[in-house]
């Protein structure tokens, strides 16, 4: 059953506590990536890898890390540099990345709910 | 100015009517369109993609793309109470690009 998987659906950090979210696919997809979703707003990039070992910084990548050390997997790391780290998280991945064709399609997990104690 | 723009709704519509949604975007490259449906509490699910200018259909889903005029839409056929959720247009240049969304509400 492929598919792309999150844990876990929620989490709860106290001040000062790094906390990680596991992202697993096994569809053989290239490229995944890490977004964000507060209230009303769109989805704002944080993370994105293409090929295993690389990754590069979104548009709010500050407060965040990630691994890209299997095809499978890509993990976010939320620091206790996110100053307001209370949002949704969701963890996507695509066949392909960025080509000269654009931006491939892109398919999310269920999310991560986050909130700050 | 945002990059993909939306009516952010509620939009309301009978059960049985035509849904119509909207979207516009900045960037001229952009290069492929998707809308994505997200429920209350849950991910996005891709519904529609399209890459061309004009109309692609499926089932009761009916995407437009109009390059020059920078707009996307999507219009839902005989919508139901379980179409009721937030329709995220995204573009696809360099980067993928997402809107805030537009909330649905269909009435039975």
């Amino acid at each position: 059953d492929g598919g792309i998987t999150q844990s876990p659906k929620y989490l709860f950090r106290k001040e000062g506590q790094n906390v990680t979210l596991s992202c697993e696919q096994n569809l053989n997809h290239d490229a995944m990536y890490w977004y964000r979703q507060d209230p009303g707003q769109g989805l704002r990039l944080i993370y994105y890898s293409q090929i295993v070992n690389d990754f590069q910084k979104g548009d709010i990548a500050e407060g965040y890390s990630v691994s890209r050390e299997k095809k499978e997997s890509f993990p976010l790391t939320v620091t206790s540099a996110q100053k307001n780290p209370t949002a949704f998280y969701l963890c996507a991945s695509s066949p392909q990345g960025t080509t000269s064709g654009g931006t491939d399609t892109q398919y999310f997990g269920p999310g991560t709910r986050l909130t700050v104690l | 100015q945002k990059e993909v723009e939306q009516n952010s709704g509620p939009l309301s519509v009978p059960e049985g009517a035509i849904a119509s949604l909207n979207c516009t975007y900045s960037d001229r490259v952009s290069q492929s369109f998707f809308w994505y449906r997200q429920y209350s509490g849950k991910s996005p699910e891709l519904i529609m993609s399209i890459y061309s200018n004009g109309d692609k259909e499926d089932g009761r889903f009916t995407a437009q793309l109009n390059k020059a005029s920078q707009y996307v839409s999507l219009l839902i056929r005989d919508s139901q109470p379980s179409d009721s959720a937030t329709y995220l247009c995204a573009v696809s240049g360099n980067d993928m690009r997402f809107g805030a969304g537009t909330r649905l509400t269909v009435k039975p």
